[in-house]
């Protein structure tokens, strides 16, 4: 079985731009969730999304938003990239958002905003 | 919302040693759930252990082993037999029904030979 995936692996941009994370979840399950892990502050939490819907975010500003797809694969757009938005993007998976399922880890997707 | 805190940044355990990570968790629910993460240095977070709040026994896989207090909100994580692939960051997490997780801070462990 396919373990969670995510691309690109690495990410550069400067900034002002705009980028795009792409996240595929464990084949069956339904809940997307997004974290950003800057240096030395642990996980935090960006977005969830279950069947299609946001389900809650973080304390994000707006520029950050996403979308899960039909197939419940899943995007986080940043817009108006800042320096500090240099982090490692983690997305994980897990069988249903209403229950106490474990969550699955993609590999991340580590971004550089020069 | 919850909140869960590790108070410990950095730890390190010589090898064969018993090393135990402390946590402790906030929450006005029942029924929650408990986890310990690792993520190596490879980034790949992946479960180590899971406590149901609801089952007083302590969760144990090979040599993981919780701590579970819940009537002091604690919820540490026991490594036994400290191996240098236990070299990692630890992530204490915690989950109520139809939320999303809440993790800690994390604890760099370093296991040194």
């Amino acid at each position: 079985e396919a373990g969670v995936t995510q691309s690109p692996t690495h990410l550069i941009k400067t900034r002002g731009q705009q980028v795009t994370l792409r996240c595929s979840p464990i084949s069956g399950h339904t809940s997307v969730y997004w974290y950003q892990q800057a240096l030395g502050l642990g996980l935090q939490f960006l977005l969830w999304y279950d069947e299609g819907e946001e389900r809650n975010r973080g304390n994000f500003p707006p520029r950050f938003s996403g979308r899960q797809f039909p197939n419940y694969s899943s995007e986080l757009n940043v817009n108006a990239l800042e320096l500090e938005d240099s982090a490692l993007y983690l997305c994980a998976s897990s069988p249903s958002g209403g229950s106490a399922d474990t969550q699955y880890f993609g590999p991340g997707t580590r971004l550089t905003v020069l | 919302a919850q909140t869960v805190t590790q108070s410990q940044p950095e730890m390190s355990v010589q090898e064969a040693e018993t090393v135990t990570l402390s946590c402790t968790y906030d929450t006005s629910e029942s029924n929650y759930y408990l986890f310990w993460y690792k993520q190596p240095p490879s980034r790949q977070m992946i479960l180590v252990i899971r406590q149901e709040a609801y089952k007083q026994q302590n969760a144990t896989e090979n040599r993981f082993s919780v701590n579970f207090q819940k009537a002091a909100k604690s919820f540490s994580l026991k490594i036994s037999d400290s191996q240098l692939g236990d070299t990692a960051m630890y992530f204490c997490a915690s989950l109520r029904l139809g939320n999303q997780f809440y993790f800690g801070t994390g604890t760099s462990l370093t296991v040194i030979p």
